[in-house]
């Protein structure tokens, strides 16, 4: 298995709704990603785990709340969005997360899932 | 922080080649290069390690130049499914903090 799988590949949620978005890969990697992306835009980096702690979190508001219940699994609580977070969220993974690793070790990505904040 | 690409934008017939070109201000441990098709996730096509080691994927071939922090993606003889945006990343403190560059956005016409 190869893959990593996002749930729900769409989700249309008012300012006030609370919506969480799932990860799960199933290749024994050890480091896991929340990229956001605008259209024409690149992947912006949000959020890194790395053995299932946050290694990274690159100052995103707090209306985002990453979760790593374990190794396999990356949830990305929604409350309160803005209509601006309107974006593709990509989840990632790779097969090393301790420190001096990542530079060699490539991207595996999630087809993402599509948010629209009304 | 992100690494620069260029160009933005190229426009080839098929069986042309072009040329997409990455740079950094920071020391690498290597490059990424991914492609990304509209309404799909990016996809992995090679890793450029220290070394100038040149990789290879099908027709579409890389280098590294560590010295100088660039990275160059050689496209030869187009295909139509060459088509996407193409996206080089970068890790330079080697803690999983892989950045992007601006893309640069490449079609093939018959």
């Amino acid at each position: 298995d190869t893959e990593v799988t996002q749930t729900p590949k769409h989700l249309v949620m008012g300012m006030t709704n609370k919506k969480s978005l799932k990860c799960e890969q199933h290749m024994g990697h050890r480091a896991m990603y929340w990229y956001k992306q605008k259209a024409k835009k690149p992947p912006e980096l949000m959020f890194v785990y790395s053995y299932e702690k946050l290694s990274i979190n690159e100052s995103v508001p707090s209306r985002f709340s990453p979760e790593c219940p374990n190794s396999s699994l990356l949830n990305l609580h929604l409350h309160a969005l803005q209509p601006e977070d309107s974006a593709l969220y990509l989840c990632a993974s790779s097969l090393e997360g301790g420190e001096a690793t990542g530079a060699n070790e490539k991207l595996f990505f999630g087809s993402g899932t599509q948010l629209s904040v009304l | 922080q992100q690494p620069v690409q260029s160009p933005q934008a190229v426009i080839l017939r098929e069986g042309e080649d072009a040329v997409i070109n990455c740079s950094s201000s920071k020391a690498l441990y290597s490059v990424h290069w991914y492609r990304q098709k509209h309404g799909e996730a990016p996809v992995f096509l090679m890793i450029l390690l220290k070394g100038g080691e040149q990789k290879g994927h099908e027709k579409i071939s890389a280098s590294f130049n560590e010295k100088k922090q660039q990275s160059s993606l050689y496209l030869t003889a187009s295909q139509l499914s060459y088509s996407g945006t193409y996206f080089c990343g970068t890790d330079p403190y080697n803690n999983n903090d892989m950045r992007f560059g601006a893309g640069t956005r490449l079609t093939v016409k018959p």
